[in-house]
């Protein structure tokens, strides 16, 4: 399985400003995933970033608020612009992983946003 | 589109087995995830069912039919650190590509 390495692990900031969190994976992966954890619910998909275009945004999600970049297969950045305090929740990123006798998602330890 | 369903909450004893239910309407469906997930970390896998029929791993057993759109978590031998949540997330797959979408969650708690 993958290992990815996600930073920062949690910031606190001031409405108004941004923060990018990246995630960086131990091998080549084709899509990369971010989602948002809002406090006590589950995961909902924000966007897929495939190496060399676009993210692909879900709905209610906006590129304009969440930047996202994917240089190549080993990296990712999600930005959340512009913050107001709904924006406080947990991003995390996540990985497909697919070998001949494997196929999965792993998730990076996650980033928690407060702001304030 | 996406539609998931699994109890919000469930009780269990320590020693006992415990099923949490989920039910779900996917379009592109092309399989179903079972993750653990502790407070204040990251979900972890727990089993993927592609096929109709029952996994098992150990402890933990997962179930799908996907004519009904119904899967199963079955933990067994419950310990205290069973309790987490136990997210439900099937695959779909849409634009060319697989993308997990999840359900709510079940928050297990595991008593004594």
């Amino acid at each position: 399985s993958a290992v990815i390495s996600q930073k920062p692990s949690r910031d606190i900031c001031q409405r108004g400003t941004s923060l990018t969190i990246q995630c960086q994976v131990d091998s080549q992966v084709t899509m990369m995933f971010w989602y948002r954890q809002q406090p006590g619910q589950s995961l909902t998909l924000i966007a897929t970033a495939n190496q060399g275009s676009e993210a692909t945004y879900e709905s209610g999600f906006v590129i304009d608020k969440f930047p996202i970049s994917r240089p190549n297969l080993t990296f990712s950045t999600l930005t959340v612009s512009n913050m107001s305090p709904e924006d406080s929740s947990i991003y995390l990123c996540s990985v497909e992983l697919k070998t001949a006798i494997n196929y999965g998602y792993t998730f990076g330890s996650g980033t928690r946003l407060t702001v304030v | 589109g996406q539609n998931i369903d699994q109890p919000t909450e469930m009780t269990a004893t320590e020693g006992a087995i415990v099923q949490i239910n989920c039910t779900y309407q996917t379009s592109g469906f092309n399989g179903l995830f079972w993750y653990q997930q502790h407070a204040g970390e990251a979900p972890t896998f727990l089993s993927y069912n592609v096929l109709d029929g029952l996994e098992e791993k150990g402890r933990f057993s997962s179930f799908l039919s996907r004519s009904k759109g119904y899967s199963y978590l079955l933990l067994k031998e419950l310990q205290m650190k069973d309790s987490a949540s136990y997210l439900c997330a099937p695959s779909a797959f849409s634009g060319g590509y697989n993308k997990l979408i999840f359900g709510a969650g079940t928050r297990l708690a595991v008593h004594p």
